[in-house]
């Protein structure tokens, strides 16, 4: 268990739609990641956020967008869903203030499905 | 962040060691290495990291090439549950600290 809990755990929703991914990291991580992994690719890094502010952006789609709150659980937003937004969604979190070479570590990802 | 190149997939048997190789030859001198690995659609597993000297811990060891252009992930008893992706990464040290990952080497242990 790494510490960081994302939910739902699966989601099946139609196209047009619009649905929310939460975060929770892991207990005084302050910087938290968003990744997608689609089938036919590998792990895309979409969006940072260090302690509510926006830190560093990826290949994230306009459609998409994430924030992280005072209490610093984030939540990923994807709305306009389309067939290829079905992905398996990562959410990671980290310190900081750690020394350098500090290790990000992984949640076990949201499933969404768009039919 | 320096690019590296690591085999597509490998074969192990079960109770041997795993060599995983990793070739980084444009790292750059204040960049890490890490190896995570992934097991079928579950979160990236933290393995180990390392700068320059050699590193062991409870899942595996790592060793660096003194000029740090390569590195090599050890698994000293592989078992089935050790079947995954591993990717080798190496990233500059920073405020930003977003992992690029590459396709990884898909690793197999038979029994």
């Amino acid at each position: 268990d790494s510490g960081v809990t994302q939910t739902p755990k699966h989601l099946i929703t139609a196209t047009g739609q619009r649905v929310t991914l939460r975060c929770s990291p892991r207990s005084g991580d302050l910087s938290v990641y968003w990744y997608q992994q689609s089938l036919d690719q590998g792990l895309q890094f979409l969006i940072q956020y260090y302690n509510g502010e926006e830190r560093a952006k990826g290949n994230i789609l306009e459609r998409f967008s994430a924030q992280q709150f005072p209490d610093l659980h984030s939540e990923l937003n994807l709305s306009s869903l389309e067939l290829g937004d079905s992905a398996l969604y990562f959410c990671a979190s980290t310190d900081s203030t750690e020394l350098l070479g500090n290790t990000i570590y992984f949640g076990e990802g949201s499933w969404l499905t768009v039919v | 962040d320096a690019k590296t190149t690591q085999p597509t997939s490998m074969d192990c048997a079960e109770g041997r060691a795993a060599n995983l190789p990793c070739n980084h030859s444009t790292i750059s001198g204040n960049e890490y290495v890490y190896w995570y690995r992934q097991i079928h659609s579950q979160g990236p597993q933290y393995i180990i990291h390392g700068l320059k000297n050699n590193e062991t811990n409870e899942m595996a060891s790592l060793i660096i090439t003194e000029d740090r252009k390569s590195s090599t992930l050890i698994l000293p008893h592989a078992t089935l549950r050790d079947t995954a992706v591993y990717y080798c990464i190496v990233r500059v040290p920073s405020n930003d600290y977003k992992l690029s990952f590459g396709a990884g080497t898909t690793v197999t242990v038979r029994a």
